[in-house]
């Protein structure tokens, strides 16, 4: 079946721009979650959605960065006025329910701020 | 102290041989333990999951889980160049399934 998928695969933005980044799970899946991948680190989680709701967003490094999720499926996180720091790989992840172990990830949207 | 920690090499192993990666975590409630391989430029694909202590063989992997020494490990049979990706390890450190990450181990497979 398709897996997780993401869009776009690469952006390039200036300094100061608004990016907003799209998850589409696996179906079914009602656990989300974001993580970013900055050059040469490891994974940062960011937020975790159960259904629409996001039970931790402690992950989010500012106020500039958001997300949602829309009917159960489909996720958006928003950076607004991106900054250089913010340049990393964004990856997205999906698992059955809440307590399901295994979390499967999509390509990732590779986000360069010039 | 970081809460998963592994050895980031590179590890070189000739082809054929048996790799060894070692993980250690800080969170004793840590319930859930996976590596994930991923490949330069790509994201990382789940190859083994492990819950239990003792060992968990799938193919040419082996998972190794000691949680009283906060160890799990991961053995790579007839290691191949296909191997050669960074191997992460991830604790499930949270009952709602947040992942936490070592900094990875590369894997470098030689003919």
């Amino acid at each position: 079946g398709a897996g997780v998928s993401q869009s776009p695969s690469n952006k390039v933005t200036e300094k100061g721009k608004d990016v907003e980044l799209r998850c589409d799970p696996i179906s079914g899946h009602t656990a989300l979650y974001w993580y970013r991948q900055s050059l040469g680190q490891g994974l940062e989680f960011l937020i975790y959605f159960q259904g629409n709701s996001a039970p931790d967003k402690s992950g989010l490094p500012s106020d500039r960065f958001s997300a949602e999720r829309t009917g159960g499926s489909v996720s958006t996180l928003t950076i607004q006025r991106t900054q250089q720091e913010d340049s990393a790989v964004y990856l997205c992840a999906s698992s059955p329910t809440r307590n399901s172990y295994e979390q499967y990830f999509g390509p990732g949207t590779r986000l360069t701020v010039t | 102290q970081k809460e998963v920690e592994q050895n980031s090499g590179p590890l070189s192993v000739p082809e054929g041989a048996i790799a060894s990666l070692n993980c250690t975590y800080s969170d004793r409630v840590s319930q859930s333990f996976f590596w994930y391989r991923q490949y330069s430029g790509k994201s990382p694909e789940l190859i083994m999951s492990i819950y239990s202590n003792g060992d968990k063989e799938d193919g040419r992997f082996t998972a190794q889980l000691n949680k009283a020494s906060q160890y799990v490990s991961l053995l790579i049979r007839d290691s191949q160049p296909s191997d050669s990706a960074t191997y992460l390890c991830a604790v499930k450190a949270d009952s709602w399934g947040k992942l936490q990450f070592g900094a990875g181990t590369q894997v470098v497979v030689t003919p």
